[in-house]
């Protein structure tokens, strides 16, 4: 059973491009979890998608942030137009359940 | 102030010494969980806890839900248990969880 992939691992953008961010979860599972992590600073909590729904995305940056959980394929997390501060290393995690969470390795965004 | 406080922040111990990392909460849980983060940056999830106690090989985790309080315990320290030890907790009132900004490990032979 793989576990959760998050691709790209590396991805540089030049300000005011769009960066997408993917995130395939453990097989069987139907949550998703993304989080951010900035240079020297803790995780924190973004947005908490089931599939085909958002519900939570209190942690998300009003602008130019947006995340989906479409029916099929991955979670795809949307930074449009970037800013050098949206480079962070951005994890995703799956559930099956409520409370359990598996990391993957996470998408590391540089922004030029 | 943050809602999960961890500490010590960094921690250097021998191999073999027992260890004790504490996390500290201010809101209402449904979960806490432990993790660890190594220098490429993955992150594994060691424990989920809701009460009591919880052992995998050499670490323990507790909770104390009165005194909203953790504690993880390695026993027999090891270098390849250098790492950042995160504590996260959900909030029982919706989604949200809150990180700790982590313990930094090293342990030295």
């Amino acid at each position: 059973n793989a576990g959760v992939m998050q691709n790209p691992r590396h991805l540089v953008r030049r300000r005011g491009q769009e960066a997408r961010l993917r995130c395939s979860p453990m097989k069987g599972h139907s949550h998703v979890y993304w989080y951010r992590q900035l240079p020297e600073e803790g995780l924190k909590f973004m947005v908490y998608l089931q599939k085909e729904n958002i519900i939570d995305e209190s942690g998300m940056p009003k602008e130019r942030f947006s995340a989906e959980f479409p029916k099929e394929g991955p979670s795809i997390l949307r930074i449009q137009q970037v800013v050098r501060g949206d480079s962070a290393a951005y994890f995703c995690a799956s559930s099956p359940a409520l409370y359990e969470q598996y990391f993957g390795p996470g998408t590391r965004l540089t922004v030029t | 102030k943050n809602e999960v406080e961890q500490s010590p922040q960094n921690l250097t111990a021998q191999e073999g010494e027992f260890i004790t990392i504490n996390c500290s909460y201010s809101v209402g849980i449904s979960a806490l969980h432990w993790l660890q983060q190594h220098p490429g940056g993955g992150i594994v999830s060691l424990f989920m806890l809701s009460s009591g106690k919880k052992k995998h090989g050499r670490l323990i985790a507790t909770i104390n839900i009165q005194e909203k309080h953790s504690s993880l315990h390695i026993t027999a320290s090891h270098p390849r248990d250098s790492a950042v030890y995160i504590c996260a907790v959900r909030v029982n009132t919706g989604n949200q969880f809150y990180f700790g900004t982590g313990t930094s490990l090293t342990v030295i032979p």
